[in-house]
């Protein structure tokens, strides 16, 4: 069974460009998660899907951050403009269910590069 | 808020050695506690879960007892091996929540 998929792995752009990152999900999964993770931390939530409702983007900053799931499987994460602290990997996780006890897997990430 | 201590790294075994990553936690309710993997150049796997008090996650030869008294959820190895060397991340989560993580433990194991 294919894992969750993201692309583009890695991404070198100019500050005040934008940027997608995409995610395929593993099939069947309802939530789909986007994460964030700094260097030498841990990732941390940016907004939780439930088919395709976004249930939880209280750390979405949305002035710049936009997400979509349309039909509830593939997702697109976006900025724009891009800030030079918005270096970090993007991660995309995926789980069958919405409770704590339910496995998030995660794919490979996006490592964004703003110069 | 909920939150998660891991210790800092990085942690450097020989091979065969014995390894411990402490973890503790603080949360309301009663959280579920995890250990993702991350081995170089691959995303996060899960290596472990405990979903309830006295709970042991065991995996790959890994082992984690969910200590609600010490609100700790340590990660041991008996015998490392170089394969083992990744960051681990401790993380939790409470109900309906998202997993809060760790910082991370990088550890690598020399032949």
């Amino acid at each position: 069974e294919a894992g969750v998929v993201q692309s583009p792995r890695y991404k070198i752009i100019e500050k005040k460009q934008p940027v997608a990152f995409w995610c395929n999900p593993i099939s069947g999964h309802n939530t789909l998660y986007w994460y964030l993770q700094n260097l030498g931390q841990g990732p941390e939530l940016l907004i939780r899907y439930e088919n395709e409702e976004a249930v939880d983007d209280s750390q979405l900053p949305k002035d710049r951050f936009s997400a979509e799931r349309l039909k509830g499987v593939d997702s697109t994460l976006k900025i724009q403009p891009a800030e030079l602290g918005d270096s970090a990997v993007y991660l995309c996780a995926s789980s069958l269910g919405r409770t704590g006890t339910d496995t998030q897997y995660f794919g490979p990430g996006t490592r964004l590069t703003v110069l | 808020g909920d939150s998660v201590t891991q210790m800092e790294g990085p942690v450097t075994l020989s091979e065969e050695a014995f390894l411990t990553i402490n973890c503790t936690y603080t949360a309301t309710g009663y959280p579920s506690l995890f250990w993702y993997v991350q081995y170089p150049g691959e995303g996060l796997q899960l290596l472990l879960k405990a979903t309830k008090a006295d709970d042991k996650g065991s995996n790959k030869g890994f082992e984690a007892t969910y200590r609600k008294e010490t609100t700790s959820f340590h990660l041991e190895k008996g015998s490392v091996q170089v394969s083992d060397s990744a960051v681990y991340f401790c993380a939790l989560s409470s109900g309906n929540t998202p997993l809060v993580f760790g910082k991370g433990t990088r550890f690598s194991v020399i032949a």
